[in-house]
């Protein structure tokens, strides 16, 4: 199975912040990995597919890009709803995987 | 606007089977675009994927090699609802599961997924005696 590898785990920031959360597949993927958010009790959001492709009706501040095996999400001045934990999944080869998740906090 | 409307018990016997239901509505779950998904999340393994359905003129399932025994996935036309059954659970089959909708396109014979799009509400399954 092709493992994706989150980092960092936790991250914590202010409202206004910019933050990017970094997801590194274990082999090549072209582009295929989304993003999602996932708030407490809720199931998760898709935010972002195909590394850049932004979901409709996701906010613009939100934005995805992608260099060889190395993935990226990032928040352009965060809003107090962000805070929220996120997940990268590949769906390049089955089974499309997800990595462990980025919890995302206030400072 | 797609919904999935999430239905099953919440609390099973080991041993036994688990089993849910997913109704869809806003899409038909023979749109040859959309692939129907089980995930479950739990602290222990996070998001895992199940298996999915998806209808590319004859009913394909796929499923992670490590549960390909114990889980089935049905699609039923008539009432626009995929199920999951997970048999012979153990505790480590709690978790919460979801269902949910991925968007598949079609070129030249090869399909490629572009994210899960609309999810069920979650169920919280509880396995014990």
């Amino acid at each position: 199975d092709i493992q994706v590898t989150q980092s960092p785990s936790s991250l914590s920031a202010s409202a206004g912040d910019r933050v990017t959360i970094t997801c590194r597949a274990s082999q090549r993927i072209s582009t295929y990995l989304n993003w999602y958010q996932q708030k407490q009790g809720k199931a998760p959001r898709l935010l972002i597919y195909s590394a850049s492709s932004l979901q409709s009706g996701v906010p613009s501040r939100f934005s995805g890009s992608a260099s060889g095996t190395d993935f990226s999400l990032t928040i352009r001045s965060l809003q107090p709803e962000d805070f929220a934990v996120y997940y990268c999944q590949q769906s390049y080869v089955s089974p499309h995987t997800f990595g462990q998740g980025t919890i995302l906090d206030i400072k | 606007q797609v919904q999935l409307q999430q239905s099953g018990p919440r609390q099973v016997r080991p041993s036994q089977t688990l089993s849910l239901t997913c109704a869809i509505s806003g899409d038909t779950v023979s749109n040859n675009n959309a692939a129907w998904n089980w995930i479950r999340q739990s602290p222990s393994r996070g998001l895992e994927w199940l298996g999915r359905t998806h209808f590319r003129s004859w009913w394909y399932t796929d499923f992670p090699v490590s549960l390909k025994s114990r889980v089935i996935i049905n699609s039923d036309t008539s009432k626009n609802q995929i199920s999951l059954q997970v048999n012979s659970v153990t505790p480590e089959d709690t978790a919460v599961y979801f269902c949910a909708r991925e968007v598949v396109r079609n070129v030249s014979t090869h399909y490629f997924y572009y994210g899960m799009d609309a999810w069920g509400q979650g169920t919280t399954v509880t396995v014990s005696s």
